[in-house]
């Protein structure tokens, strides 16, 4: 099945700065790369995803880059806000189960 | 809002006991996921039905189940009940299978005490 690792596992920064949450992959079967982020108490919602014939995407201030060579994608956040706040995660799938694991909790301070 | 239903909201119930968690795609999907979130366990991934059929299966406890009924619906019925089994359990659905965006429900918070 799809091992994935995602780290870190908390990440704290400043209001303004950058972000960066990065997820490396062992099962290249899947060609789709999403990232979602889970608010305290709410529902994980999909908020940038990418193709692997793609090699970065970009969303106002949320990209995603991929290198398949590497096996890993990234999810990079710049000028942080305190709305930015939240649990996001990787998921990968093998097959139809789609992982989710434990997240990165991002905190971003003022 | 996901277009994704799951009723009831919150539920509270004694050890030992059995519960129905129910769950409506969004209009057009096929896929249903099901996930259970406690603290310190993120999101675990328990089984998907496709089009009414098993799909996959994660780390569901003999003591659940599911099943998807022929108008997409999906329940999840948790039984003998334990004070572990406290958390929160999404529904998501997705057109297709794990390949598509999936789109999760708002949740079903069950607090067994």
């Amino acid at each position: 099945g799809e091992n994935v690792e995602q780290h870190p596992s908390t990440l704290s920064v400043q209001e303004g700065d950058s972000a960066v949450i990065e997820c490396t992959y062992s099962d290249s079967a899947s060609n789709y790369f999403p990232w979602y982020k889970q608010e305290l108490g709410k529902r994980p919602q999909l908020i940038i995803d990418i193709r692997s014939n793609v090699g970065e995407k970009k969303d106002q201030r949320i990209a995603v880059t991929l290198n398949k060579t590497a096996k890993h994608f990234s999810l990079h956040i710049t000028e942080t806000q305190p709305e930015d706040s939240a649990v996001y995660f990787c998921p990968r799938g093998g097959g139809n189960k789609l992982t989710f694991g434990t997240g990165t909790q991002l905190k971003v301070e003022l | 809002d996901s277009g994704v239903t799951q009723t009831p909201k919150h539920l509270i119930t004694a050890t030992g006991q059995r519960v129905t968690l129910r769950c409506s795609p969004r209009s057009g999907d096929l896929s249903v996921y099901w996930y259970q979130q406690s603290l310190d366990q993120g999101l675990q991934f328990l089984i998907q039905y496709y089009n009414g059929e098993e799909r996959a299966k994660g780390n569901i406890l003999e003591r659940f189940s599911a099943q998807q009924f022929p108008d997409l619906h999906s329940e999840l019925n948790l039984s003998s009940l334990e004070l572990g089994d406290s958390a929160l359990y999404f529904c998501a659905s997705s057109a297709q299978g794990a390949g598509n965006t999936i789109y999760f429900g708002e949740g079903s918070w069950l607090t067994v005490v």
